[in-house]
Parts: structure tokens; sequence; C-alpha cells
């Protein structure tokens, strides 16, 4: 396994597009997270899942945004009806429960909203 | 949410200086405090991850401490090289979530 990877790790869309990114973490983690990170700022929540389970969402999410993780292995983050405020790099992130277990970070996705 | 400060946001040194970067959060609901490094064009790279009070972390020329009680950690660098160039981010975490500050930019000038 060569760690967690993100496709794509570009993307162009026009204002009001639809865009999916998918995530494959380190198969033998069991939770995945995803972050937005806007420049100048680091890495902001979005949500995580244990297994298949989607445990917590940020309340900075609007309901344009939705993530899947059917089988417990990949997970897929869809946005919808893209707004230019959405340009940002989407992160993930995989690990073992628990709180001092380190994150694995993918090499993100760059969307840019035109 | 949880308010996560860095300090200083940037930082140039000559090759060679060594350098200290701060993290300051909320001591309550606390139960780690992990450092990142990421470099331009790569993922994040975990360094370390602390729980205790007084936790001493070490990797190569990189050390970090961390201060539970009153809330915040440093990281070190002695003896920078050109390739210490990034982004240090540091990320309290309160169980599920993990809280990321806004990094601090560090540049090494050969």
């Amino acid at each position: 396994d060569t760690g967690v990877s993100q496709n794509p790790r570009h993307k162009i869309t026009k204002r009001g597009q639809n865009v999916t990114f998918r995530c494959d973490p380190i198969s033998e983690h069991n939770r995945l997270y995803w972050y937005r990170q806007t420049l100048g700022q680091g890495p902001e929540f979005l949500t995580y899942f244990q297994n298949e389970a989607q445990l917590e969402k940020s309340r900075l999410l609007s309901d344009r945004f939705s993530a899947e993780r059917p089988k417990g292995s990949f997970s897929t983050l869809e946005i919808q009806r893209t707004e230019q405020g959405d340009s940002a790099m989407y992160l993930c992130a995989s690990s073992f429960p628990g709180a001092g277990i380190e994150q694995y970070f993918g090499p993100g996705t760059r969307l840019t909203v035109t | 949410i949880l308010n996560v400060e860095q300090s200083p946001q940037s930082l140039h040194v000559q090759e060679g200086d060594s350098t200290n970067f701060t993290c300051s959060f909320p001591s309550s609901n606390f139960y780690a405090l992990h450092w990142y490094r990421w470099e331009t064009a790569k993922s994040p790279e975990a360094l370390f991850v602390m729980t205790l009070n007084g936790d001493e972390k070490k990797k190569g020329r990189i050390s970090a401490t961390l201060n539970t009680k009153e809330g915040y950690s440093y990281l070190y660098i002695k003896g920078s090289q050109p390739e210490d160039s990034a982004t240090y981010l540091c990320a309290p975490n309160t169980g599920n979530q993990f809280y990321f500050g806004t990094g601090t930019s560090l540049t090494v000038i050969p």
C-alpha cells in the first residue's frame, strides 16, 4: 500500500456544475476524514467516517456537500451546484481510531470554480 | 470549534540557524496535539503526536514539547536546512475532530 490517494488532483469546473472527488485510504485504516483548505488557512474539518458510518459532519458543511463511504473503503465527496467560494484544496486523511493516532494525508484535490 | 493560533505566521532563517514556533490552543477538552509538516505539492506529513502534559518528542533535528495546562506546544528545529522549508501545522484533537492552526511557513535560505 503506497498511502492515501486522491483523484483527481486538479479539477476546474464552471459555477453551478456538480463535482465528485474520490479518496482511497490506507487499506487497514477504518477512519477517513475530509478537510478543506483555503489560501492562508489550515485544513478545516468537513466530515469523518468510521468504516462506512459517517459519524460527524461540520456545521460548515452545507447541504450542497455530501460524502459517502459505501463499503468502508474508498470515499467520495460530492459538491452540487458549485460556487466560486468552493474553490479550495480538498484533503482526505485516514487513520486507525483514537485521538493519539497519526493521520495520513493524501495529496489533495485542488478545485477551481470559474 | 477550537481556536488554534500559531506564531509566527512566516519565518525566514539562514541555513544553520535554529528556530522555534508556537502553537496555542484551549486547554480544555484536549486529547492529543499533532504536528505536521506540509511541503508544497506534497501531502501533509505527520511529525509528532503528544498527549501528556510535559511530553517531549524528538525526530532528528526537530523536537516538540507540550504544555496542556496552559495550552501550548513548541516546535524546535536545530540547525535548519533548506529541506526544512515547509509549512508547519499543529492540530489539537478533542477525540474525533482535528482543529488545525493556520500554520507557520518556514523558509530556510541557503
